[in-house]
């Protein structure tokens, strides 16, 4: 089965600038999270979806930050404009529902640097 | 509010040794706790989860509601065990599960 796909791998922006990431869930998986993991952090969530309703966004910076999930299946998230503190690894995952012991899968992350 | 609180960034351990990774948690209810590991070069992925009760990979980890802990444990060690491993409590919050991750503990496994 494929696994959690994200993309780009790597960016690197100036501060002020625009960046979009891109994450394919797990075919079938009905939630879908965004985490921003700062080094040495553990990774905190941005927001989940269920389906292409948003569940939980009470983190994401939304004076920049946005994201969407318009079929229920991928997801892009936006920053919009950049600032130095956004450098981080942002990553994906997806669970077949958002029920207490479900397990997460995990993308391979985006590494954003911002200068 | 829950929290989840690894207070160890770093375990140094020997090859052979016992390994016990802390994780206590602030959760009113009853929460479903999880441990997560990284390998090097490698995606975020279960390890373990409390209600499964299972030994992975010599690994197991017991909640203890009386003292809100759910400590990872390895009799013993292994080099390919080094990896940073985070503890991951899932607790019901307006109506939905939310998941809060602690900040990790590196282990490191000296040959």
């Amino acid at each position: 089965e494929a696994g959690v796909a994200q993309s780009p791998r790597y960016k690197i922006i100036e501060k002020r600038q625009s960046v979009a990431f891109w994450c394919n869930p797990i075919s079938g998986h009905a939630t879908l999270y965004w985490y921003q993991q700062i080094l040495g952090q553990g990774p905190k969530l941005l927001i989940q979806f269920q389906n292409n309703g948003v569940v939980d966004d009470s983190q994401l910076p939304k004076d920049r930050f946005s994201a969407e999930r318009l079929k229920g299946v991928d997801s892009t998230l936006k920053i919009q404009p950049a600032k130095l503190e956004d450098s981080a690894v942002y990553l994906c995952a997806s669970s077949l529902v958002g029920s207490g012991g479900t397990e997460q899968f995990f993308g391979p992350g985006t590494r954003l640097t911002v200068l | 509010a829950q929290r989840v609180t690894q207070p160890e960034k770093l375990l140094s351990v020997f090859k052979g040794a016992p390994v016990e990774l802390k994780c206590n948690y602030s959760y009113s209810g009853s929460p479903e706790l999880f441990w997560y590991v990284q390998y090097s070069r490698q995606r975020l992925q279960l390890l373990l989860r409390h209600i499964s009760r299972e030994s992975i990979k010599g690994f197991t980890a017991d909640l203890n509601k009386g003292e809100t802990s759910f400590h990872l444990k390895k009799p013993f060690a292994q080099e390919e065990d080094s990896a940073m491993y985070y503890c991951a409590l899932s607790g019901l919050s307006g109506g939905y599960q939310k998941v809060t991750f602690g900040i990790g503990t590196k282990l490191q496994v000296i040959p």
